[in-house]
């Protein structure tokens, strides 16, 4: 199984509205991102999770907030959104974030559209 | 810290015509190279990969790539494109360095029109 899983595929969400991205990944990997990514931009790292302990935050603001519950499973919450994070978001795993070679290859999955009104 | 730097922003191609679409880097360690693909709508897929050995390296959908050392280069061919593979191209790099992140290039978008 090299897949990642994301739920749910599309999202609308007001600004006041709380609600979670889900990720899950059951290829024993220990290391999960998330990334935002613009139309016909590539992709911006936002967060790295290392043996389920955040190990980069790339400056993103505290309405985003990170989870990993286990080594299969990654969160993102978000809470008072505003409209310019409306985006395709995407997590990733890797086997880890050390080593060589195959270590880092970043299996990424279809991603949650977001839209925030 | 990386860099990727994709040349062309916007390629359009007739079917059939031969395509390479460039990629350097900037790092001197030992890097990891991709090139993922994301059509219209969709997901990032990943085209092909290096990390060593032969650096001539093939990929799906009859893609290949090239390392080239000195040139610091990882360009994407393909002998002859088709429709589908209008697409937005996306070249990416890792060091061997742990905890670096995955770097990516701007994005090259390709238009193949009939």
């Amino acid at each position: 199984d090299t897949e990642v899983t994301q739920t749910p595929k599309h999202l609308v969400m007001g600004m006041t509205n709380k609600k979670s991205l889900k990720c899950e990944q059951h290829m024993g990997h220990r290391a999960m991102y998330w990334y935002k990514q613009k139309a016909k931009k590539p992709p911006e790292l936002m967060f790295v999770y290392s043996y389920e302990k955040l190990s980069i935050n790339e400056s993103v603001p505290s309405r985003f907030s990170p989870e990993c519950p286990n080594s299969s499973l990654l969160n993102l919450h978000l809470h008072a959104l505003q409209p310019e994070d409306s985006a395709l978001y995407l997590c990733a795993s890797s086997r880890t974030t050390g080593g060589v070679g195959p270590s880092y290859e970043q299996y990424f999955g279809p991603g949650t559209r977001l839209t925030v009104t | 810290a990386q860099s990727v730097s994709q040349h062309n922003h916007h390629v359009i191609l007739s079917e059939a015509a031969s395509l390479e679409l460039g990629c350097n880097y900037s790092y001197g360690g030992t890097v990891n190279l991709f090139w993922y693909v994301q059509y219209p709508g969709q997901h990032l897929q990943l085209l092909l990969k290096y990390f060593s050995g032969d650096p001539l390296v093939k990929g799906i959908k009859g893609f290949e790539a090239e390392f080239i050392k000195s040139k610091f280069s990882f360009n994407l061919r393909k002998p002859s494109v088709q429709w589908s593979d209008t697409a937005e191209y996306f070249c990416a790099v890792t060091a061997n360095s742990g905890n670096t992140p995955l770097v990516f290039g701007k994005g090259t978008r390709l238009s193949v029109i009939a």
